[in-house]
This record gives structure tokens, sequence and C-alpha cells, in this order.
């Protein structure tokens, strides 16, 4: 399986911050990456599909990037809606898996 | 707009088979194009692939849970099914049901079911 290394686990940031979230996987997956917000309680949403392109109906402060091992998501400027957890998902190869989380609190 | 929707018991007995049914709407399974899959997520931890069925009735699945799994597909009434056979207080999760859309990612989930395995 390929493996996600997602980082930081956790990050604390205010409101108008800019915040990036970087994942990395064990071996190369071209641009085959998507990025995820999970509210608690609810299902995931996807933010980001194809590495870095915006998913209709999401600010446009979201952005990605990267391709082969290295991906990021960028946040240009926090709002309140926005403290949630996120995961990147790499469905180059099967199984498809999982990042194992970016917890994001308020400061 | 295409809305997923998980349903089956909340609760099952260890040993016993975990059964759920995600019913389809605003979209047909039928229609091909996509894939359909289970994912799962244990208490506040990450998210785990279980596997996905296409209309036709082929899968694939987690090779880590293949020996327990079966997802089976009723076009008919527009759902598809998970089977976890042998469950043991591991499995429980919240159950995902999702479309694997175009960029091979998932587009669409339903909200997601709480199984609880327990005596």
């Amino acid at each position: 399986d390929i493996q996600m290394t997602q980082s930081p686990s956790s990050l604390s940031a205010s409101v108008g911050d800019r915040v990036t979230i970087t994942c990395r996987a064990s071996q190369g997956i071209r641009n085959d990456l998507g990025w995820y917000q999970q509210k608690p309680g609810k299902a995931p949403k996807r933010l980001i599909y194809a590495a870095s392109s915006l998913q209709s109906g999401v600010p446009s402060r979201f952005s990605g990037s990267g391709s082969g091992t290295e991906f990021t998501l960028t946040i240009s400027s926090l709002q309140p809606e926005d403290f949630a957890t996120y995961y990147c998902l790499q469905h180059n190869s099967y199984p498809p898996t999982f990042g194992q989380g970016t917890r994001l609190e308020i400061k | 707009q295409v809305q997923l929707q998980e349903s089956g018991p909340g609760l099952v007995k260890p040993s016993q088979t975990l059964s759920l049914t995600c019913t389809v709407s605003g979209g047909s399974i039928s229609s091909g194009g996509y894939y359909w899959s289970w994912i799962r997520q244990h208490p506040g931890k990450g998210l785990e692939w279980i596997g996905y069925i296409y209309y036709s009735g082929s899968t694939y699945y987690n090779p880590s849970l293949k020996s327990r799994v079966t997802i089976s597909v009723d076009t008919s009434k527009n759902q598809f099914s998970l089977k976890l056979s042998s469950v043991t207080a591991a499995d429980t999760a919240v159950y995902y049901c999702a479309r694997e859309g175009d960029y091979g990612d998932y587009d669409y989930w339903g909200q997601g079911t709480l199984v609880t395995v327990s005596s």
C-alpha cells in the first residue's frame, strides 16, 4: 500500500492566518491526490481534486499544489468555518489510502 | 445532485456479520461510469477504504479486509450493500458509502452510520 504522511498532525492558527498542510506519498502518485475537510459528526467534504483543482463551490482561499510525492494544501486567509480536520487521499493505486489527518484549531 | 444514505443496524454482536445498505438518489448506479465504495472511520481516527463495486457487479476489496468483506449491488433498487463477517470490537466505526467520481476520488458521500460491535 502507498503510505501517505501528513504534517503537521495538529495546528493552531488565528483567523486571517495563512496555513499550509503537507502530504508526502511513499512513492510517486502523479497528481492522483485529493484534499478533504471534515467537521465533527460530518462526512468528509472534497475541497481539491487532481492535486490542484478546486471543487465547485469551495472558496478560492483554498488551493492545492504538488505532483509526484509531495503535495500541499494552502488556506490563504483562515475563516472561522475552516477550523476542522483535513485529510489527503491518494487514489493512484489500490487500495486508496488517506493521510492520518491534520486537526486545525483556533489559537 | 447525487445523494447517498446508509442504513442498517447500529449494534452488532461479536463474531456476527455487519450488514449495511447504501441507497443512491439523484443518479442511477446502472448508468455506469462510477465505482461505488465503502469507507470507514474508527472513532477519533483516520479513514480506511473497504472496497468498491461497479454496476456490473465487479468488485475490489482492501486486501486487509478481503477475507471478510462482500459488497453487492441491486440496480433495481439503486442500492449497494456491505457485509463484513466475523466482526470484533476493532470493527466499531462510522461507515460511509461514497461515489468514486470522474477523477478517481470521492465526490459524493453519505452522512455515515456508526456501527458498534458489542455483546
